[in-house]
């Protein structure tokens, strides 16, 4: 199977600190993506974690464990604009691409 | 740097129709992939093209087929179109398969 499964909605305050999860079948895989996607946009790349641990770019890090086949998004310092979409996909070993149905984040001001 | 383009933009059919959607990668990258996009269902994976040829392929009908141009344009087609067939269909290149994938704008596709 290809459950890929993580929050249908989360809601947090502009400045603070936020996590999604991401949980996810461990059976042939190959990578971690996370995508953000505003509303009517296509889906811009985030991060890609193949190996355990905290990958920081910025404002964003994602974290994988690949034995509990779980990764996160943290967002830091949380801005209005991050009010979007967030996918998490899972690549597998036959490089196939399977996408979560994405967290939508709500930011209040 | 050009990014993935993807014709028409809007388009809106009737029942029983067929259609024929169209990608451009961006410029190197080989691999060609499709989604199709909806409220309830999220992102699923169509099928992927890589060298002219068919690499994966998700679970949809016949009806939904593609190909891969020597210079790495695709098309998809989708014949007797259905009403549950309305959705946004987005296609993604990558460098090589399985790496990081580039989206396009997509094409909203309505069944009337």
């Amino acid at each position: 199977g290809q459950n890929i499964d993580q929050p249908t909605e989360m809601t947090a305050t502009e400045g603070a600190i936020v996590q999604i999860n991401c949980t996810y079948q461990t059976s042939g895989f190959n990578g971690l993506f996370w995508y953000q996607q505003h509303a009517g946009e296509a889906p811009t790349f985030l991060s890609y974690n193949v190996l355990d641990g905290l990958e920081e770019k910025g404002r964003f890090s994602s974290f994988l464990s690949r034995s509990k086949g779980y990764s996160y998004l943290l967002l830091k310092e949380l801005q209005m604009k991050d009010s979007a979409s967030y996918l998490c996909a899972k690549g597998n070993r036959d490089d196939k691409i399977i996408f979560g149905k994405g967290t939508r984040l709500h930011i209040l001001p | 740097k050009a990014g993935v383009t993807q014709t028409p933009r809007y388009l809106i059919k009737t029942r029983g129709q067929q259609v024929t959607l169209s990608c451009s990668p961006i410029s190197g990258h080989r691999s060609v992939s499709w989604y199709q996009q909806t409220p309830g269902q999220g992102l699923q994976f169509l099928f992927e093209y890589f060298s002219e040829t068919q690499r994966n392929k998700g679970n949809f009908p016949g009806r939904f087929s593609g190909r891969q141009f020597s210079n790495s344009r695709s098309e998809m087609n989708v014949s007797t179109l259905e009403l549950g067939d309305s959705a946004l269909y987005l296609c993604a290149s990558s460098r090589d398969r399985g790496s990081e994938a580039f989206f396009g704008q997509g094409t909203r596709l309505t069944v009337v």
